[in-house]
């Protein structure tokens, strides 16, 4: 069964970085993209961005350009969404999702970041 | 910039019929597909319409969705309500330059 498992809780201070893993099973990891949603506490979702699996293109969401990276390690059949600077508004929980043109059908559990001082 | 906008909150008995709007801010949207996806309180979502009106396997046929261009909208309608059903209701499309976009949800309580 198709399974997307999130790396844990993190704790980080203004300005620092997060980078967040997504390690997928259960299907051909190539074959699909993997898009970014976030949550902030008691707020709708949000799209970050996308990659493909197949050959490393990404689509960010604009807001979030130039402070955001995702990559992906075919070997690992692992995705990444690394996010710099950050601000206190970057606390949410991140989720990843598979993505097939545009459509997303699974989701992970969700990785909560907090961002404090 | 392309907004969707969903009501924020329904509520309908069990066993009723709910229908949950999504309206597109401009252009079409039927241009792009639309998705909806349920987060039960403390869950991560889950898809139950892909594609405008596709149900992944596993989604009862009581979840339903349709576009209406007249209106520009798409909709969600879930039929015979259980209780489990309450949930926030999302959906989603991409605008002009692909970028993704959400509505901002809709609380379903089932009472």
């Amino acid at each position: 069964q198709v399974q997307l498992v999130q790396s844990g809780a993190e704790v980080k201070k203004p300005g620092a970085s997060v980078k967040v893993s997504c390690k997928a099973s259960g299907y051909t990891f190539t074959s699909y993209g993997i898009s970014w949603v976030r949550q902030a506490p008691g707020q709708g979702l949000e799209w970050m961005g996308w990659i493909s699996a197949y050959n490393g293109n990404t689509n960010y969401a604009q807001k979030l350009q130039g402070r955001v990276t995702m990559t992906t390690d075919t070997s690992t059949s692992t995705a990444y969404m690394e996010l710099r600077s950050l601000r206190s508004d970057d606390t949410a929980v991140y989720y990843c999702a598979r993505d097939s043109l545009g459509i997303i059908d699974y989701w992970g559990q969700g990785t909560l970041v907090t961002v404090s001082s | 910039n392309f907004m969707l906008t969903q009501p924020h909150s329904v509520s309908e008995s069990p066993g009723k019929t709910v229908t949950i709007s999504c309206t597109g801010s401009s252009g079409s949207i039927a241009s792009n597909y639309v998705q909806w996806y349920q987060q039960r309180p403390g869950s991560a979502p889950t898809t139950v319409i892909y594609e405008d009106n596709q149900r992944p396997s596993g989604v009862p046929d009581r979840f339903s969705g349709s576009i209406d261009s007249s209106s520009n909208s798409a909709s969600l309608t879930i039929s015979g309500l259980k209780t489990e059903d309450e949930a926030d209701y999302y959906c989603q499309s991409y605008d002009s330059s692909n970028q993704g976009v959400f509505g901002g949800g809709t609380k379903l309580t089932v009472l």
